[in-house]
This record gives C-alpha cells, sequence and structure tokens, in this order.
C-alpha cells in the first residue's frame, strides 16, 4: 500500500489550459511538498505546505489536512510546465513518503 | 550561491568496486539529504543530517551503504562492494533547517554498476 497517491499518473494538456494535479495521503503528517522534476532530471521544490493555500507565479498549491489531500494547480499552462511533478509529505514521525509522480505534457 | 554541488555526475563501475558520491550543500544550510531515484522504486530518502548529524538513516537500504558529514559544506556517500542493484541517480539537497522547510537539489550523479 503507498502511503502517497497521484492522480493522474500521465497527463496531457493543451498549451493555455488550467492543469490539475491531486495527491492524496493516508499517514499524519507535519508537511508535504511538491517538487518538480524536468526531463533533463534535476529536481525544483516548487512548494513546501503545511495548511492552506501558496501561489508562486502561475503555480498554486493547496491542502486540506483533514482531508489528507493536496492539490497541484497550474494557471495559463506552457509547454516549459512538461515536467514529472511529485508529492512528498513528512510522516509525524519524521519520514519521509513520495508519490509516484504526475508526468506532464503541454503540447503547443 | 552555486547552489548544491555533486560529484561526479556521472560513475560508471564494475561491481564489487567502492564507489564514493560527493556533495557540497549550499553555505548556510544546516540540513542536508541523500535521495536515491530508481525507475522502480521512485524517489527515496536514504539519509539527512542536521548539523553534520545523521538523524535518520532508515532508509539507508543496507550495510553496504554509509554516509558521513565530516564538516558544514561536505558530504560524502560510500557503496562498497557495489552492486548492479544500486544503479540509479544519487541526489543530494540541502535545506535550512530539517525536512520542514524548502530544499534545494544538487543535479544528481548518476551511478552505473555492470
Amino acid at each position: 500500500k503507498n502511503e502517497v497517491e497521484q492522480s493522474p499518473q500521465n497527463l496531457t494538456a493543451q498549451e493555455g489550459e488550467f492543469i490539475t494535479i491531486n495527491c492524496s495521503y493516508s499517514v499524519g503528517i507535519s508537511a508535504l511538498h511538491w517538487l518538480q522534476q524536468h526531463p533533463g532530471g534535476g529536481i525544483v521544490s516548487l512548494f513546501m505546505l503545511s495548511s492552506g493555500k501558496k501561489k508562486h507565479g502561475r503555480l498554486i498549491a493547496t491542502i486540506n489536512i483533514q482531508e489528507k489531500h493536496s492539490s497541484l494547480h497550474i494557471t495559463a499552462s506552457h509547454p516549459r510546465d512538461s515536467a514529472v511533478y511529485i508529492c512528498a509529505v513528512i510522516h509525524t514521525g519524521n519520514q519521509f513518503y513520495f508519490g509516484t509522480g504526475t508526468s506532464l505534457t503541454v503540447i503547443p | 550561491d552555486a547552489g548544491v554541488i555533486q560529484s561526479p555526475r556521472h560513475e560508471v563501475t564494475e561491481m564489487g568496486q567502492e564507489v564514493t558520491l560527493r556533495c557540497k550543500p549550499i553555505s548556510g544550510h544546516n540540513s542536508l539529504f541523500w535521495y536515491r531515484q530508481t525507475m522502480m522504486r521512485g524517489l527515496e530518502l536514504l539519509i539527512y543530517f542536521n548539523n553534520n548529524v545523521p538523524i535518520d538513516d532508515s532508509g539507508m537500504p543496507e550495510d553496504r551503504f554509509s554516509a558521513k558529514m565530516p564538516n558544514a559544506s561536505f558530504s560524502t556517500l560510500k557503496i562498497q562492494p557495489s552492486e548492479p542493484r544500486d544503479s540509479a541517480v544519487y541526489f543530494c539537497a540541502s535545506s535550512l533547517v530539517g525536512l520542514s522547510y524548502e530544499q534545494y537539489f544538487g543535479p544528481g550523479t548518476r551511478l552505473t554498476v555492470t
């Protein structure tokens, strides 16, 4: 059983579309990370959340602690957003659990 | 700042050889993390340090793996002896303090054990 489930696994969108990636988890957490991994392999931390909502440019991340769910939204998607997006949660026991990632392709 | 620096970027070695991966965290960051990424298992946290002290090494797969952080600006991950199943990309990351702060990742070391 995976402690962190992401959906969808793969997503193809037209440039300009609004995109949502979901992350559900089954353990109590102290924080949740959204990571972006580019086709070249580099990993960038997008957000670290423990409650509420954060926004950075066209990216928005929300978390609902009661429902054990987080979403990553991309507004006005662009081909450069094509990447794998990974959800990772920090268990209250200080263990790190990773989702398997969502592969996003944005077509011009 | 140059960001997190890892070396080498690529390593190809034969089974049974010792492999040492190196990491220089961002100056001023007090926490350092070693990750492994494979197609089968995805991203896994191997070990992390706070103030040069190993806090949690429960992700280290077996005794063949060891990690050290002799000072705030340098860490190593050693595999001895290496096996083909150790082939993966190994990432190092650093943060200001602990797991609940934004982490900055290095470019990774792609290890191939033949």
